[in-house]
């Protein structure tokens, strides 16, 4: 079965620290993967996917086959990061509507 | 349009009691997606519409859980004899589709979160 693997539900850093959020996933053809970001009383929301190969307010993700993974990389970590980061994959198995999401990392920037 | 819309945001109700909870989707978009979340768990699946089609169920959608969307607008889903475990956050999202299947990005409503006592 698909899944999303985040292994940290937190991760804490200080202002101008890089930062990695960890994501692996169990599929065996080429996928599509995405993150998702939640601040504190809002939404969830897109931050960026793989298709588009954006840099949305300086993070980055590279799919690397090979390890299956999906990590979210920015080289400077801002106050305004913290929140919750959420890694997701279409459900492929199925009509290939859902998304299927990890459990979520916190990411915690201390000043 | 300010994005995807959801009521009520907060359900307060007893055991046993049935709940209804109404998303509105962004005005152009044909795909509907329905998802709970629970504490220290990302969003799980429930189901989705195309446009009126209910496509997808999964089978964390019990026999108590209903859900449509008449027209293919706005879409409710319905909990009858809620038990505690059914606690959580509802979330709905709306996405649109090409004519060659590419889905855009989902973009995901506030929630309503329900509280079962």
């Amino acid at each position: 079965a698909q899944r999303v693997t985040q292994p940290e539900k937190l991760l804490s850093v200080f202002k101008g620290a890089p930062v990695e959020l960890k994501c692996n996933y169990s599929y065996s053809g080429s996928p599509e993967l995405f993150w998702y970001v939640q601040y504190s009383r809002q939404r969830l929301q897109l931050l960026l996917r793989h298709i588009s190969r954006e840099s949305i307010k300086g993070f980055t993700a590279d799919l690397n086959k090979g390890e299956t993974s999906f990590h979210l990389k920015k080289p400077f970590a801002q106050e305004e990061d913290s929140a919750m980061y959420y890694c997701a994959l279409p459900n492929y198995g199925g009509s290939q509507g859902n998304l299927i999401f990890g459990k979520g990392t916190k990411l915690s920037v201390k000043p | 349009d300010t994005g995807v819309s959801q009521d009520p945001r907060h359900k307060i109700t007893k055991r046993g009691q049935n709940v209804t909870f109404r998303c509105d989707p962004i005005s152009e978009h044909n795909r509907l997606y329905w998802y709970r979340q629970t504490l220290g768990q990302g969003p799980e699946f429930l189901t989705y519409f195309q446009n009126e089609a209910q496509l997808e169920k999964s089978r964390l959608l019990s026999d108590r859980f209903s859900a449509e969307r008449p027209k293919g607008s706005f879409s409710t889903l319905e909990i009858q004899r809620t038990e505690q475990g059914d606690s959580a956050m509802y979330l709905c999202a709306s996405s649109r589709t090409n004519l060659a299947g590419f889905t855009y990005e989902q973009y995901f409503g506030p929630g309503t979160r329900l509280t079962v006592t």
